[in-house]
Protein backbone atom coordinates (compact mmCIF):
# COMPACT_ATOMS: atom_id res chain seq x y z
CA UNK A 1 0.00 0.00 0.00
CA UNK A 2 1.74 3.39 -0.91
CA UNK A 3 2.59 5.70 2.08
CA UNK A 4 3.93 8.54 3.07
CA UNK A 5 7.65 8.69 3.53
CA UNK A 6 9.53 11.09 5.90
CA UNK A 7 13.83 11.50 6.74
CA UNK A 8 15.91 11.85 9.23
CA UNK A 9 12.87 9.94 11.91
CA UNK A 10 15.17 12.22 14.29
CA UNK A 11 17.44 15.36 13.10
CA UNK A 12 19.11 17.06 16.41
CA UNK A 13 20.73 20.66 15.75
CA UNK A 14 21.97 23.41 17.02
CA UNK A 15 20.02 26.90 18.06
CA UNK A 16 20.57 29.23 14.95
CA UNK A 17 20.67 26.21 12.27
CA UNK A 18 19.39 25.20 8.92
CA UNK A 19 17.57 22.40 8.90
CA UNK A 20 15.92 20.84 5.96
CA UNK A 21 12.85 17.84 6.58
CA UNK A 22 12.13 15.44 3.42
CA UNK A 23 8.98 14.05 2.52
CA UNK A 24 7.94 11.52 -0.26
CA UNK A 25 4.33 11.64 -0.82
CA UNK A 26 2.15 9.64 -1.61
CA UNK A 27 3.04 9.65 -5.77
CA UNK A 28 0.07 10.41 -7.58
CA UNK A 29 -0.96 12.71 -4.82
CA UNK A 30 -1.39 16.59 -5.90
CA UNK A 31 -2.16 18.40 -2.67
CA UNK A 32 0.81 18.68 0.08
CA UNK A 33 0.94 19.63 3.55
CA UNK A 34 3.49 19.85 7.07
CA UNK A 35 1.75 20.03 10.48
CA UNK A 36 3.76 19.78 13.43
CA UNK A 37 3.30 18.89 16.96
CA UNK A 38 5.03 19.87 19.96
CA UNK A 39 4.84 17.19 22.67
CA UNK A 40 1.92 16.64 24.95
CA UNK A 41 0.39 19.59 23.02
CA UNK A 42 -1.92 19.44 19.15
CA UNK A 43 -1.17 17.91 15.53
CA UNK A 44 -0.93 21.60 14.15
CA UNK A 45 -1.01 22.87 10.26
CA UNK A 46 1.55 24.78 8.93
CA UNK A 47 1.23 24.67 5.65
CA UNK A 48 -0.11 23.82 2.51
CA UNK A 49 1.32 23.09 -0.81
CA UNK A 50 -0.48 22.89 -4.10
CA UNK A 51 0.35 23.45 -8.34
CA UNK A 52 3.77 24.34 -7.47
CA UNK A 53 2.91 26.75 -4.81
CA UNK A 54 1.56 27.91 -1.15
CA UNK A 55 -2.07 27.37 -1.01
CA UNK A 56 -2.96 28.07 3.02
CA UNK A 57 -0.78 28.79 5.50
CA UNK A 58 -0.59 29.22 9.23
CA UNK A 59 0.47 32.07 11.47
CA UNK A 60 3.36 29.86 12.98
CA UNK A 61 4.86 29.79 8.93
CA UNK A 62 6.60 32.75 9.29
CA UNK A 63 9.79 33.57 7.17
CA UNK A 64 12.01 31.26 8.76
CA UNK A 65 9.96 28.50 7.34
CA UNK A 66 9.45 27.45 3.92
CA UNK A 67 8.73 24.63 1.20
CA UNK A 68 9.74 23.29 -1.78
CA UNK A 69 8.68 20.34 -4.29
CA UNK A 70 12.28 20.40 -5.83
CA UNK A 71 11.75 17.41 -7.86
CA UNK A 72 8.69 15.28 -8.52
CA UNK A 73 9.20 13.06 -5.46
CA UNK A 74 10.23 14.98 -3.06
CA UNK A 75 8.27 17.60 -0.70
CA UNK A 76 11.04 19.66 1.52
CA UNK A 77 10.58 21.75 4.59
CA UNK A 78 13.19 24.22 5.96
CA UNK A 79 13.73 26.23 8.81
CA UNK A 80 16.33 28.87 8.33
CA UNK A 81 17.58 29.64 11.66
CA UNK A 82 15.84 27.10 14.10
CA UNK A 83 14.34 28.22 17.69
CA UNK A 84 14.13 26.35 20.99
CA UNK A 85 10.97 26.74 20.22
CA UNK A 86 11.03 24.68 17.07
CA UNK A 87 12.07 21.14 18.99
CA UNK A 88 8.80 19.62 17.65
CA UNK A 89 7.54 16.22 15.30
CA UNK A 90 7.08 17.40 11.96
CA UNK A 91 4.80 15.59 9.87
CA UNK A 92 4.28 15.72 6.16
CA UNK A 93 0.94 14.42 4.87
CA UNK A 94 -0.06 14.39 1.05
CA UNK A 95 -3.73 13.92 -0.61
CA UNK A 96 -5.69 14.71 -3.59
CA UNK A 97 -6.20 12.39 -6.71
CA UNK A 98 -6.97 14.74 -9.45
CA UNK A 99 -9.38 16.93 -10.50
CA UNK A 100 -12.92 15.92 -9.59
CA UNK A 101 -12.15 14.77 -6.51
CA UNK A 102 -14.69 15.86 -4.14
CA UNK A 103 -13.20 14.54 -0.54
CA UNK A 104 -9.43 15.36 0.33
CA UNK A 105 -8.23 12.55 2.75
CA UNK A 106 -4.74 13.00 3.94
CA UNK A 107 -2.18 10.29 4.53
CA UNK A 108 0.40 11.19 6.85
CA UNK A 109 3.97 10.55 7.20
CA UNK A 110 5.47 8.93 10.04
CA UNK A 111 6.88 12.03 11.25
CA UNK A 112 10.16 13.52 12.11
CA UNK A 113 11.48 14.66 15.46
CA UNK A 114 13.55 18.04 15.74
CA UNK A 115 15.24 18.49 18.66
CA UNK A 116 17.08 21.63 18.98
CA UNK A 117 19.37 22.21 21.40
CA UNK B 1 -14.76 24.17 9.47
CA UNK B 2 -17.41 23.33 12.15
CA UNK B 3 -16.31 22.72 15.71
CA UNK B 4 -16.42 19.14 17.20
CA UNK B 5 -16.67 17.97 20.46
CA UNK B 6 -15.07 14.62 21.87
CA UNK B 7 -15.23 13.36 25.51
CA UNK B 8 -10.99 13.71 26.62
CA UNK B 9 -10.59 9.80 27.55
CA UNK B 10 -12.69 6.27 27.31
CA UNK B 11 -11.63 3.05 28.38
CA UNK B 12 -12.92 -0.44 26.39
CA UNK B 13 -12.42 -4.34 27.19
CA UNK B 14 -10.04 -5.97 24.72
CA UNK B 15 -12.53 -7.45 22.55
CA UNK B 16 -15.92 -5.19 22.95
CA UNK B 17 -16.53 -2.50 20.84
CA UNK B 18 -15.42 0.84 21.18
CA UNK B 19 -17.75 3.38 20.66
CA UNK B 20 -16.65 6.81 20.28
CA UNK B 21 -18.46 10.07 20.04
CA UNK B 22 -18.34 13.46 18.42
CA UNK B 23 -20.68 16.24 18.62
CA UNK B 24 -20.66 18.75 15.62
CA UNK B 25 -23.66 20.45 15.89
CA UNK B 26 -22.85 23.39 13.78
CA UNK B 27 -21.88 21.13 10.65
CA UNK B 28 -22.60 22.59 7.21
CA UNK B 29 -24.55 20.59 4.28
CA UNK B 30 -20.75 20.39 2.66
CA UNK B 31 -18.93 19.26 5.47
CA UNK B 32 -17.73 15.66 5.98
CA UNK B 33 -16.82 13.69 9.13
CA UNK B 34 -13.23 12.98 9.17
CA UNK B 35 -11.75 10.20 11.74
CA UNK B 36 -8.38 9.71 12.30
CA UNK B 37 -6.37 8.30 15.27
CA UNK B 38 -2.78 8.52 16.38
CA UNK B 39 -0.45 6.14 18.20
CA UNK B 40 1.81 7.41 20.50
CA UNK B 41 3.36 10.17 19.20
CA UNK B 42 3.25 8.43 15.51
CA UNK B 43 1.66 10.12 12.34
CA UNK B 44 -2.03 10.54 12.64
CA UNK B 45 -3.53 7.43 10.70
CA UNK B 46 -6.87 7.96 8.76
CA UNK B 47 -9.62 5.72 9.60
CA UNK B 48 -12.89 6.83 7.90
CA UNK B 49 -14.85 9.63 6.62
CA UNK B 50 -18.47 10.18 5.58
CA UNK B 51 -20.90 12.98 4.63
CA UNK B 52 -24.89 11.37 5.38
CA UNK B 53 -24.46 7.88 5.28
CA UNK B 54 -23.40 5.32 7.56
CA UNK B 55 -19.66 4.04 6.58
CA UNK B 56 -17.56 0.89 7.05
CA UNK B 57 -14.24 -0.46 5.96
CA UNK B 58 -11.69 -2.84 7.39
CA UNK B 59 -10.83 -0.42 10.34
CA UNK B 60 -14.45 0.86 11.93
CA UNK B 61 -17.76 1.90 10.79
CA UNK B 62 -19.57 5.17 11.11
CA UNK B 63 -22.50 5.81 12.27
CA UNK B 64 -23.60 9.91 11.70
CA UNK B 65 -26.88 10.97 13.01
CA UNK B 66 -30.08 11.59 10.82
CA UNK B 67 -29.95 15.57 12.02
CA UNK B 68 -25.83 15.01 11.37
CA UNK B 69 -25.02 17.12 14.66
CA UNK B 70 -23.51 13.73 15.66
CA UNK B 71 -21.43 11.08 14.78
CA UNK B 72 -19.97 7.47 16.51
CA UNK B 73 -17.29 5.97 15.30
CA UNK B 74 -17.51 2.28 16.09
CA UNK B 75 -14.53 -0.17 16.41
CA UNK B 76 -15.99 -3.38 16.70
CA UNK B 77 -13.39 -5.67 18.18
CA UNK B 78 -11.10 -3.73 20.10
CA UNK B 79 -7.46 -4.74 20.31
CA UNK B 80 -4.66 -3.38 22.82
CA UNK B 81 -3.12 -1.95 19.73
CA UNK B 82 -6.30 0.15 19.15
CA UNK B 83 -5.05 2.70 22.42
CA UNK B 84 -4.40 5.52 20.52
CA UNK B 85 -5.67 9.18 20.75
CA UNK B 86 -8.86 9.29 18.33
CA UNK B 87 -10.12 12.44 16.70
CA UNK B 88 -13.01 13.34 14.73
CA UNK B 89 -13.09 16.21 12.63
CA UNK B 90 -15.26 18.67 10.15
CA UNK B 91 -14.18 19.87 6.87
CA UNK B 92 -15.58 20.43 3.17
CA UNK B 93 -14.37 18.18 0.85
CA UNK B 94 -12.88 19.85 -2.53
CA UNK B 95 -13.95 20.86 -5.36
CA UNK B 96 -11.25 22.97 -6.69
CA UNK B 97 -7.51 23.30 -6.38
CA UNK B 98 -7.10 24.20 -2.60
CA UNK B 99 -5.26 22.20 -0.05
CA UNK B 100 -7.63 22.62 2.92
CA UNK B 101 -6.08 22.10 6.19
CA UNK B 102 -7.28 19.50 9.05
CA UNK B 103 -7.87 21.58 12.46
CA UNK B 104 -6.57 18.93 15.22
CA UNK B 105 -8.44 19.17 18.57
CA UNK B 106 -7.71 17.34 21.60
CA UNK B 107 -9.41 14.21 20.41
CA UNK B 108 -10.23 11.12 23.02
CA UNK B 109 -7.76 8.88 24.30
CA UNK B 110 -9.11 5.21 24.18
CA UNK B 111 -7.36 2.73 26.25
CA UNK B 112 -8.33 -0.80 25.12
CA UNK B 113 -7.81 -3.09 28.66
CA UNK B 114 -6.59 -6.50 28.34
Amino acid sequence: EPEVTQTPSHQVTQMGQEVILRCVPISNHLYFYWYRQILGQKVEFLVSFYNNEISEKSEIFDDQFSVERPDGSNFTLKIRSTKLEDSAMYFCASSGQGVGTITDTQYFGPGTRLTVL
Amino acid sequence: DAKTTQPPSMDCAEGRAANLPCNHSTISGNEYVYWYRQIHSQGPQYIIHGLKNNETNEMASLIITEDRKSSTLILPHATLRDTAVYYCIVRVGISSGSARQLTFGSGTQLTVLP
